[in-house]
């Protein structure tokens, strides 16, 4: 069985530019969760997918990220327009009954 | 405020030698209680999860032990290996289900030969 999937695994943008950070989770879970790591913090919850519909987006800092899962899949995390301080790497995980997997992460500079 | 501290922050061993982390939440309601271990460059892996009547759960060397009147949990190590080596993070979750977690830092550690 496939893990969750991130990409990519390192970017490196400047301030003000856009990216969009990947998650294919493990076919089948309903539950996708996306989490950030501030470099010296600990990990926190941005938010949570159940299939296609956002169950939970408390954790998303402002409405500079945009996160989506169209077709309940895959999902996107996009930062427009990055800042400094959105340095960090971002997980992603799926779960089906509660146990949850997580990817590798991406980790993203803004420069 | 809900929040899950470890201790200690990092912590060097000599192979073979046993080590017992401690994690202190105060995270409520309780759901259950997440030890993980995260390799360098990879995401964390799931070691043990203790709901609130579990006050002991093992898996291989690593068993991890929970005290919900306290909100006190640890994770002994047995017999450590290289490839223990690791951040090992405490997460405790609020609801079952579809939830969210509260992640410690971690405690880095280094198992030398």
């Amino acid at each position: 069985e496939a893990g969750v999937t991130q990409f990519p695994s390192h970017s490196v943008i400047e301030k003000g530019q856009t990216v969009t950070l990947r998650c294919d989770p493990i076919s089948g879970h309903d539950n996708l969760y996306w989490y950030r790591r501030v470099m010296g913090k600990e990990i926190k919850f941005l938010l949570h997918f159940v299939k296609e519909s956002k169950q939970d987006e408390s954790g998303m800092p402002n409405n500079r990220f945009l996160a989506e899962r169209t077709g309940g899949t895959y999902s996107t995390l996009k930062v427009q327009p990055a800042e400094l301080e959105d340095s960090g790497v971002y997980f992603c995980a799926s779960s089906q009954d509660g146990a949850n997997t997580f990817g590798s992460g991406t980790r993203l500079t803004v420069v | 405020k809900n929040q899950v501290e470890q201790s200690p922050q990092s912590l060097i061993i000599l192979e073979g030698k046993n080590c017992t982390l401690q994690c202190n939440y105060t995270v409520s309601p309780f759901s259950n209680l997440r030890w993980y271990k995260q390799d360098t460059g990879r995401g964390p892996v799931s070691l043990t999860i203790m709901t609130f009547s579990e006050n002991t759960k093992s898996n291989g060397r690593y068993t991890a032990t929970l005290d919900a009147d306290t909100k006190q949990s640890s994770l002994h190590i047995t017999a450590s290996q290289l490839s223990d080596s690791a951040s090992y993070i405490c997460v405790v979750s609020m609801n079952s289900g579809y939830s969210t977690l509260t992640f410690g830092k971690g405690t880095m550690l280094l198992v030398s030969p």
